[in-house]
């Protein structure tokens, strides 16, 4: 089963802390990315990357860290400098900017709270 | 200016009805428009992905893009309460997608 794997479902943090969202792809895409969706609003990117060991600053990206090690996995951190963090996360991969028949696809997301 | 505009609705329709969702953009050398669909906690799934002017259809479901006014439409016919969602359109350009901020359809039995 090819496609976009995001954990946890549902994320709480506390202030002050850093958490971790896991993003997976087995689709062989080259590019991955992260939004930010809030309640009533379009999806705002933070970071994205199109090769390995390369990424970068999206529109909103103070507040968060990422990195890309291997192809397949895009994790994005929250710092506790994200002053707003609680939000629905969404991670997307796209195949070679040259070739959009496939375009974006989405993971099912995780919701972050902070209590 | 934003990318790309979209009325958020909500928009609410009986079963049957057509439906026409539509945004607006900023630059007219966009080439490559898409539209989601996102159920209620879940992420989005693309619906359809067209390139340049013109109409596409799948189905029940027709895009349309009209550049000398940099607008451009989802049609959807025969509208089911299974089509209620959020739908976004998107553009991609220099490795970006832009979104619109979404809109909310409900279809009433």
């Amino acid at each position: 089963d090819g496609g976009i794997t995001q954990s946890p479902k549902y994320l709480f943090r506390k202030e002050g802390q850093n958490v971790t969202l896991s993003c997976e792809q087995n689709l062989n895409h080259d590019a991955m990315y992260w939004y930010r969706q809030d309640p009533g609003q379009g999806l705002r990117l933070i970071y994205y990357s199109q090769i390995v060991n390369d990424f970068q600053k999206g529109d909103i990206a103070e507040g968060y860290s990422v990195s890309r090690e291997k192809k397949e996995s895009f994790p994005l951190t929250v710092t506790s400098a994200q002053k707003n963090p609680t939000a629905f996360y969404l991670c997307a991969s796209s195949p070679d900017r040259a070739d959009l028949t496939d375009t974006q696809y989405f993971g099912p997301g995780t919701r972050l709270t902070v209590l | 200016q934003k990318e790309v505009e979209q009325d958020p609705g909500p928009l609410s329709v009986p079963e049957g009805a057509i439906v026409s969702l539509n945004c607006t953009y900023s630059n007219s050398a966009f080439q490559y428009f898409m539209w989601y669909r996102q159920y209620s906690r879940k992420g989005p799934e693309l619906l359809m992905y067209t390139y340049s002017s013109g109409n596409k259809e799948d189905g029940r479901f027709t895009a349309q893009v009209d550049k000398s006014s940099k607008y451009i439409s989802l049609f959807i016919r025969d509208s089911q309460p299974s089509d209620s969602a959020t739908y976004l359109c998107a553009i991609y350009n220099f490795n970006k997608f832009y979104f619109g901020s979404g809109t909310k359809l409900n279809v009433k039995p």
